[in-house]
């Protein structure tokens, strides 16, 4: 029961270069997350979906895009990356939006 | 906006209990919740209350509600070196349909 998988787990990106990061959930949510953790700052809301061919901002969107084709996969998009991106990248998965959110293992993304 | 904030760090010896502070904006939340991180990992859910409620026990732990302060509480009593994490209250905001971050508590425990 592999939960939420997220790829790659680290990444070093060049500023300007552009990445998408992966979000895979096989429990069936309808409801995805992107959030962003920096240190002091707690957990920050990028984007979100509430299903299939929705995605809607959250917190802190701009510089990031996001597409969610297929139920079980919720892409992330830095079409060019800054260094205030730096940042560690969770994608969470939930069945209704409220109880037990399942949260992947974190992305670490460092742009030089 | 909806804010939910915590203390940044806390430090306990190991047995004794730890209190983790939150307090949130959002006063129609149905549930509150706190979950945990560990180390390199993500968050997992460690317990919630119902907003109709102004306690609850889970074993080691018990979650008090005050909705007239908007002030939330994590007790963990007889605290172990394997509590060590980051501690994060949770508010559901915007319709209910996701959840709104405090900073995170960090609990370090010490022998």
């Amino acid at each position: 029961n592999a939960g939420v998988t997220q790829t790659p787990k680290f990444r070093v990106l060049k500023t300007g270069q552009s990445m998408t990061l992966l979000c895979a959930q096989d429990m069936n949510h309808e409801y995805m997350y992107w959030y962003r953790q920096d240190p002091g700052m707690g957990l920050r809301l990028i984007h979100y979906s509430v299903g299939e061919g929705t995605t809607a901002k959250g917190e802190v969107p701009d510089g990031y895009n996001v597409s969610r084709l297929k139920k079980q996969n919720f892409l992330l998009g830095l079409e060019s990356a800054a260094p205030s991106q730096t940042s560690v990248y969770f994608c969470a998965s939930s069945y209704d939006g409220i109880l037990g959110y399942t949260f992947g293992s974190g992305t670490r993304l460092t742009v030089v | 906006g909806e804010d939910v904030e915590q203390s940044l760090f806390l430090s306990v010896r190991e047995g004794d209990s730890s209190v983790i502070n939150c307090t949130y904006t959002d006063s129609s939340s149905t549930y509150l919740y706190w979950y945990k991180q560990e180390p390199g990992a993500g968050l997992q859910l460690l317990t919630y209350i119902f907003s109709n409620m102004d306690m609850k026990q889970d074993q080691r732990l018990t979650v008090l509600l005050n909705k007239k302060d908007k002030h939330l509480s994590l007790r963990i009593a007889d605290t172990q070196t394997g509590d060590s994490a980051i501690y994060f209250c949770a508010d559901p905001t915007g319709g209910g349909n996701k959840l709104t971050f405090g900073t995170g508590t960090q609990l370090k425990v010490e022998l």
